[in-house]
C-alpha cells in the first residue's frame, strides 16, 4: 500500500533560520504530492503541490521538488518567521479503482522562536 | 477551490449519546472524507463518503459506530454513536476533486468533541 514518512518533530528554529522537513513516500502508482499546513485550532490548508516528477511547488516562500528517483518531496524555506509555527503534513494522492485515495504523513510540528 | 464548513465547531457530550456532525461544501466535489485527529497527532481516515451509497470505511471503523450520509455532491454528515470518552477527538471533513484541481483536499475547520 501507499505510505508517507516524515521526519519526527518538533522542529525548533530561530527566526530567519533555514527550514527543511523531510518527506519520503511509497506508492504503487504515479501520485500527486502535497504539503498541507495546520495552524493551531484550525483545519488543514494546502500549502503547495506537485503533480509530476521534477515539478517544484512553491507558496509563501516554501518550496518542495517532486523527486521520483529518491521518492522524496522535502519542504524547504530559506528564512522562517514566527508566524510559520504550525504542523506540516506531507501527503500523496494516488489513483486506485477510479478514485483518488489520500495518504498523509504523521505531521511535523514547527516551532519558530523570535 | 472549495470552502468547507462544519457544524458544530465543538461540543461536549455525555457518554452513551450520539452526535451528528454536518459538513457543507460551497461547490461540488467528487469525493468527501471524514478524518479523526487526536490533539498533536496525525490524521486517521475514518471513511470515504460516497454519494448515494454506503460509505467506504477504513480498517477499525464500522458503520454502526460512525454512520455517514452523503445525499448530494456538497453535503455529508458523520454521526458518532454511543459515545465514550475514547471518542473525544477532532473530527475533520474534507473534499477533493473540484474542477481544475489535482485532487488536492480542502478541509473544514474541524469539530472538537469532548465526551464525558
Amino acid at each position: 500500500g501507499n505510505s508517507v514518512t516524515q521526519m519526527e518533530g518538533p522542529v525548533t528554529l530561530s527566526e530567519e533560520a533555514f527550514l527543511t522537513i523531510n518527506c519520503t513516500y511509497t506508492a504503487t502508482g504515479y501520485p500527486s504530492l502535497f504539503w498541507y499546513v495546520q495552524y493551531p485550532g484550525e483545519g488543514l490548508q494546502l500549502l503547495l503541490k506537485a503533480t509530476k516528477a521534477d515539478d517544484k511547488g512553491s507558496n509563501k516562500g516554501f518550496e518542495a521538488t517532486y523527486r521520483k528517483e529518491t521518492t522524496s518531496f522535502h519542504l524547504e524555506k530559506g528564512s522562517v518567521q514566527v508566524s510559520d509555527s504550525a504542523v506540516y503534513f506531507c501527503a500523496l494522492s494516488d489513483q486506485a479503482g477510479g478514485s483518488y485515495i489520500p495518504t498523509f504523513g504523521r505531521g511535523t510540528s514547527l516551532i519558530v522562536h523570535p | 477551490s472549495a470552502v468547507i464548513s462544519q457544524k458544530p465547531s465543538r461540543d461536549i457530550c455525555q457518554r452513551g449519546t450520539s452526535l451528528t456532525i454536518q459538513c457543507q461544501v460551497d461547490s461540488q466535489v467528487t469525493m468527501m472524507f471524514w478524518y479523526r485527529q487526536q490533539p498533536g497527532q496525525s490524521l486517521t481516515l475514518i471513511a470515504t463518503a460516497n454519494q448515494g451509497s454506503e460509505a467506504t470505511y477504513e480498517s477499525g471503523f464500522v458503520i454502526d459506530k460512525f454512520p455517514i450520509s452523503r445525499p448530494n455532491l456538497t453535503f455529508s454528515t458523520l454521526t458518532v454513536s454511543n459515545m465514550s470518552p475514547e471518542d473525544s477527538s477532532i473530527y475533520l471533513c474534507s473534499g477533493s476533486g473540484t474542477s481544475g484541481t489535482y485532487n488536492e483536499q480542502f478541509f473544514g475547520p474541524g469539530t472538537r468533541l469532548t465526551v464525558l
